[in-house]
């Protein structure tokens, strides 16, 4: 199956920097990739909808000023989270479609945990 | 507001016995549905959809069932094994925002030797 894959899988910073996380669809172009966020034991929140080529679309209660997205080609997404704080802390996962499919299936990579100090 | 609930966060089923995983939504513009597999430390695997023109889908031991005048589906798996343990998610899109996923919490199935 299609492989997407998240890097880096964790990483812990200091308060104030910020943290850039990529997701790459390795055997696929995907158009579209999303970026959630998942506290403990709690669902995948999406937090917005990168699109190869334009603006992310970000969901009601996500600051974009604080969650850069950029969909710079159609196998890379990157989110950076800026001037990190402890609560942004979290589980963060993409997920792509890949370009012509109908299925709606999405494939997900791995995730990345961030814990800022 | 939370669209998709599963309201059972775990749950426990012998080996070969059925697993039966619930998921509820509020959104009535949904129209296709996924269920989602996840390990620990791993992202989430696609396991089986549905849209809303049928009501049941099967795909080897997994079947998941439909019912959209209750908003409600279902995951059946048979006979269940020790490595279907792990975090199952569903998720569902449609109307508008047809091309976002909105996930339910998650029920974790441990199934016993």
């Amino acid at each position: 199956g299609a492989v997407v894959s998240q890097h880096p899988s964790w990483v812990i910073c200091k308060s104030g920097t910020s943290v850039k996380i990529e997701c790459r669809s390795l055997d696929f172009q995907a158009t579209t990739m999303f970026w959630y966020r998942q506290f403990p034991k709690q669902s995948l929140m999406l937090m917005a909808t990168s699109n190869e080529g334009s603006k992310a679309t970000y969901e009601q209660g996500v600051e974009k000023d604080k969650f850069l997205i950029n969909h710079a080609s159609l196998t890379l997404s990157t989110l950076t989270v800026t001037s990190a704080h402890p609560e942004d802390s979290s589980f963060y996962i993409c997920s792509a479609r890949e370009a012509g499919r109908n299925t709606g299936e999405l494939f997900f990579g791995e995730g990345s945990r961030l814990t800022v100090l | 507001d939370q669209q998709v609930k599963q309201n059972s966060p775990s749950l426990s089923v012998q080996e070969g016995r059925i697993s039966i995983l619930n998921c509820d939504y509020t959104n009535s513009m949904f129209d296709y549905f996924l269920w989602y597999k996840k390990y620990p430390a791993e992202g989430p695997t696609f396991l089986i959809s549905i849209s809303s023109i049928k009501d049941k889908n099967e795909d080897g031991r997994f079947t998941v069932f439909l019912n959209k005048s209750a908003k409600h589906l279902s995951l059946h798996i048979v006979p269940s094994q020790p490595g279907d343990s792990a975090v199952y998610f569903c998720a569902a899109s449609g109307g508008y925002n047809f091309n976002k996923f909105y996930f339910g919490s998650g029920t974790k199935l441990n199934v016993k030797p």
